[in-house]
């Protein structure tokens, strides 16, 4: 049973417009949410991340936004650019720490 | 600082053999975890060491097995090798105190493939 649901595989994206991923979660118990961004061969790395406390964190180009009622997370990248062509993943967390994934999204930007 | 590195990058098995995978975690790091990525599951947890104990266990067969040393270094042992176990295993490291997700660093993989 998936736990954290990303159910769009890809996204395609002109360059400069807004990219929204989406990520559904249903364990009430997870209250950190974390994106990673995958490109081929490599490891993940850490994009950016949020407190159940918060409903929104950014950090450049990168904002996600929680709401917690609709157990839901989205990261918006504006303006996109073909270097963020990769694999994202939605992740979360609760007070033990483990971290359950999402089956990740592939991101397409075109120039 | 040296990141999290994982040996070998890339590995060719046959159904049957076993295989032992390695990774080092950053300097001062006392947790590793272990994750299997393959296409259709995303990354699914393995298990959890820290302090050279296994703290937390994902949901795989009792072939997936792995061990931390003094050192913090881990490695993964998979026994029985099958078809579907080829995919890229990621292992990650953290403080391991605290949240464990705070500084998780993921390593570059080991891509396995059984014929």
């Amino acid at each position: 049973d998936q736990q954290v649901k990303q159910n769009s595989p890809s996204l395609s994206v002109q360059e400069g417009r807004i990219s929204i991923l989406n990520c559904d979660y249903t364990n009430s118990m997870f209250d950190y949410f974390l994106w990673y961004k995958k490109y081929p061969a490599e490891g993940p790395t850490f994009l950016i991340s949020i407190s159940s406390i918060k409903d929104k964190n950014e950090d450049g180009r990168f904002t996600v936004f929680l709401n917690k009622s609709a157990k839901h997370l989205s990261l918006h990248i504006v303006p996109s650019q073909p270097g963020d062509s990769a694999v994202y993943f939605c992740a979360a967390s609760d007070s033990l720490g483990k971290l359950t994934f999402g089956k990740g999204i592939t991101l397409s930007v075109r120039p | 600082k040296a990141g999290v590195t994982q040996t070998p990058r890339y590995l060719i098995k046959t159904r049957g053999q076993q295989v032992t995978l390695s990774c080092s975690p950053i300097s001062g790091h006392r947790s590793v975890s272990w994750y299997q990525q393959t296409p259709g599951q995303g990354l699914q947890f393995l298990f959890e060491y820290f302090s050279e104990t296994q703290r937390n266990k994902g949901n795989f067969p009792g072939r997936f097995s792995g061990r931390q040393f003094s050192n913090s270094r881990s490695e993964m042992n998979v026994s029985t090798l099958e078809l579907g176990d080829s995919a890229l295993y990621l292992c990650a490291s953290s403080l391991g105190q605290g949240r464990l997700v705070y500084g998780y660093t993921f390593g570059s993989g080991t891509r396995l493939t059984v014929v």
